[in-house]
């Protein structure tokens, strides 16, 4: 069972558009982290956000946690060709140390 | 900050023989290591908890017998694959958790193609 779902799964896209995914849950998550996974490689964490409404930002990348703490964005602002990869969210309950993946955003950016 | 070391990167092997996946934390003790199984452009399927001092807790579905753990150290954990199958090629990656904020340090993770 897949806590977190997130769309578009798949996303190809010119350089210079700008875009928007969504992580999304029936469940309330204490922290929720998004990380960015390029081929042959290990997932590397972007951002984490852990109060209700937060909104950070680094560089081009805009992260957003929902108020009920049940879902998030992340917003890319003119998509270049090396933001392409494999984005994940997790999220952390209060109970246990365990994150629970989202279903992951394959990102395409064509030059 | 946190780093986990993965070894090896990639590997084959033949049909019916045995791999052995080693996951280190290089400067930090890491008490429970996570490992997951990865198709190509699809999210990461957790596969086993891997707890060091005790017995793994496997994910339903995955064979204990099959994919072996042992976390007999603050800073390594290994995964053997039993009897590989071509069936078990695919993307292994582990992780350690540095806590609730900072979310988890992965491995580089491991290619393993069984012909």
């Amino acid at each position: 069972t897949q806590l977190l779902e997130q769309s578009p799964q798949f996303l190809s896209i010119q350089e210079g558009e700008n875009l928007t995914v969504y992580c999304n849950s029936s469940s309330v998550f204490s922290s929720l982290q998004w990380y960015r996974q390029e081929p042959g490689e290990g997932p590397v964490l972007l951002v984490t956000v852990v109060t209700g409404g937060e909104v950070k930002k680094l560089k081009r990348l805009t992260f957003q946690f929902g108020d009920a703490r049940k879902d998030s964005s992340l917003h890319i602002t003119a998509a270049q060709p090396g933001d392409t990869g494999l984005y994940l969210c997790a999220g952390a309950q209060d109970t246990g140390n365990q994150f629970y993946f989202g279903t992951g955003t394959s990102l395409t950016v064509i030059p | 900050g946190a780093v986990v070391s993965q070894h090896p990167s990639w590997v084959i092997c033949k049909s019916g023989t045995s791999v052995k996946i080693e996951c280190r934390s290089l400067d930090f003790q890491a008490t429970t290591m996570f490992w997951y199984r990865q198709f190509p452009k699809q999210s990461l399927m957790l596969m086993a908890t891997s707890n060091e001092g005790s017995k793994a807790t496997y994910e339903q579905g995955v064979e204990k017998d099959k994919f072996l753990i042992n976390h007999a150290s603050l800073t390594l954990s290994t995964l053997t694959v039993t009897s590989a199958h071509p069936e078990d090629s695919s993307f292994y990656i582990c992780s350690a958790s540095v806590g609730l904020y900072y979310g988890y340090t992965f491995g580089s993770g491991t290619r393993l193609t069984v012909v």
